[in-house]
């Protein structure tokens, strides 16, 4: 697609659920990243992608969250038992490789309940 | 590990007056780029500095990256409402898995 695709744009859940979170990244971008923006704050960064080397995993929270990149194309980020403070938009980026811009998605603002 | 200061936190200016926010790390940085986050939107890239005192002009935006390629700043001049919005710097680690990092990002508030 022409640009960084994440869905859903919202999701709401109750706390102790799982979700999913998904990222389609620009076709041929080898890097690809997650990150959490909780309201008037930064970008946290959560999980980074490059090729087929071993993930980034150093900004995962805890061990509740966990994200695959499948195929070098898509990614999912799944967070178990959801929390309140879990909710937070987050953000998907690719870049064609780590030296590049990054081209953002428009977030998937989830809210534990 | 490396990390990526910001100042001010955050920034209301009239229209018309000028706006610089800082931005510093903790290493030395590959290249640097800016983003604009409009409220309720994502991060948009702005531009990339890559040279050791680089100066990059965008209209009434100029961008300027240090010497030691450790610091960056953004200057708007005569600033306009559309000009509201968050302002991060960021960019790749230069060890490990050079991961991109952002600043704490500027918050620019402009009254008209």
């Amino acid at each position: 697609g022409a640009g960084v695709s994440q869905s859903p744009s919202n999701k709401v859940t109750e706390k102790g659920k799982d979700v999913e979170l998904r990222c389609d990244p620009i076709s041929g971008h080898t890097a690809l990243y997650w990150y959490r923006q909780s309201l008037g704050q930064g970008l946290e960064f959560l999980i980074y992608f490059q090729g087929n080397s071993a993930p980034d995993k150093s900004g995962l929270p805890s061990d509740r969250f966990s994200a695959e990149r499948t195929g070098g194309s898509v990614s999912t980020l799944t967070i178990q038992r959801t929390q309140q403070e879990d909710s937070a938009v987050y953000l998907c980026a690719s870049t064609p490789d780590h030296l590049n811009a990054a081209f953002f998605g428009q977030g998937t603002r989830l809210t534990v309940v | 590990g490396q990390q990526v200061m910001q100042i001010p936190q955050y920034q209301h200016v009239q229209e018309g007056e000028d706006f610089t926010t800082y931005c510093n790390s903790s290493t030395t940085l590959s290249n640097i780029q800016w983003y604009k986050q409009r409220p309720g939107g994502h991060p948009v890239f702005l531009i990339q500095l890559v040279k050791s005192g680089e100066v990059k002009k965008q209209k009434r935006l100029t961008f300027q990256f240090g010497e030691a390629k450790k610091n960056s700043s953004l200057h708007i001049t005569a600033t306009q409402t559309t000009d509201v919005g968050t302002y991060f710097c960021g960019g790749p680690t230069t060890s490990g898995t050079y991961k991109y990092i952002f600043g704490t990002g500027t918050r620019l508030k402009v009254l008209a």
